[in-house]
């Protein structure tokens, strides 16, 4: 099973938005809507930030919002924070080969 | 609060195996699925297997077929890894993650355990 494609990195000043793109295939971003995004600051734990495609755990600023067209997931960070600086990772469900991950994006808030 | 705490980073040689855990605390360990993630350096997450300690299920990505070991000790409530023939493209951060059956998504992580190949 390929891995889903994400940009490299993005970037963005404060209080700006940046949009990570997650593109996948029929088999997995296109077939199901279980779609989740992790955030990863290196040396920590990846934590979830959006799951079902557009759902956030308690506890997740809703500044993170998450939507899916076709093959293609995407993640949004409205209002961008200096906090917000860390690899985002993209995962979906893909069946009999259960978990697909993106390679991963940097974001950095310029 | 739920936590998966692993163990220490491993250097091993080819060819040679390793065994990772990771010790949860925080909820009942046999009501969730123990996944491993690992990320070689510089590349994506990649999945590599799970396990349930209630079922005793365990299912691996196929690459990992043959050569991946996993266990648990419900006294600990630890699960393991072992990777076994080690070679220099699995140096590498290995994860494990929570997983509660059809939630479609990894809700808690553990910090990470790199394993180098010393050669």
């Amino acid at each position: 099973q390929s891995a889903l494609t994400q940009p490299r990195s993005v970037s963005g000043s404060p209080g700006q938005s940046v949009t990570i793109s997650c593109t996948g295939t029929t088999s997995d971003v296109g077939a199901y809507n279980y779609v989740s995004w992790y955030q990863h600051h290196p040396g920590k734990a990846p934590k979830l930030m959006i799951y079902d495609v557009t759902r956030r755990p308690s506890g997740v600023p809703d500044r993170f919002s998450g939507s899916k067209s076709g093959n293609t997931a995407s993640l949004t960070i409205s209002g961008l924070q200096a906090e917000d600086e860390a690899d985002y990772y993209c995962c979906s469900y893909a069946g009999t080969h259960p978990w697909v991950f993106g390679g991963g994006t940097k974001v950095t808030v310029l | 609060q739920v936590q998966l705490v692993q163990s220490g980073a491993e250097v091993k040689k080819p060819g040679a195996s390793v065994k990772v855990s990771c010790k949860a605390s925080g909820y009942t360990f046999t009501s969730y699925d123990i996944n491993w993630v690992r990320q070689a350096t510089g590349q994506g997450l990649e999945w590599v297997g799970w396990m349930n300690a209630n079922s005793g299920k365990i299912g691996f990505g196929q690459k990992f077929q043959g050569r991946v070991t996993m266990t648990w000790d419900t006294s600990t409530t630890t699960a393991y890894m072992e990777l076994s023939s080690l070679r220099s493209e699995d140096t590498a951060v290995y994860y494990c993650a929570r997983y509660a059956s059809a939630t479609y998504k990894f809700d808690y992580w553990g910090q990470g355990t790199l394993v180098t190949d010393s050669s």
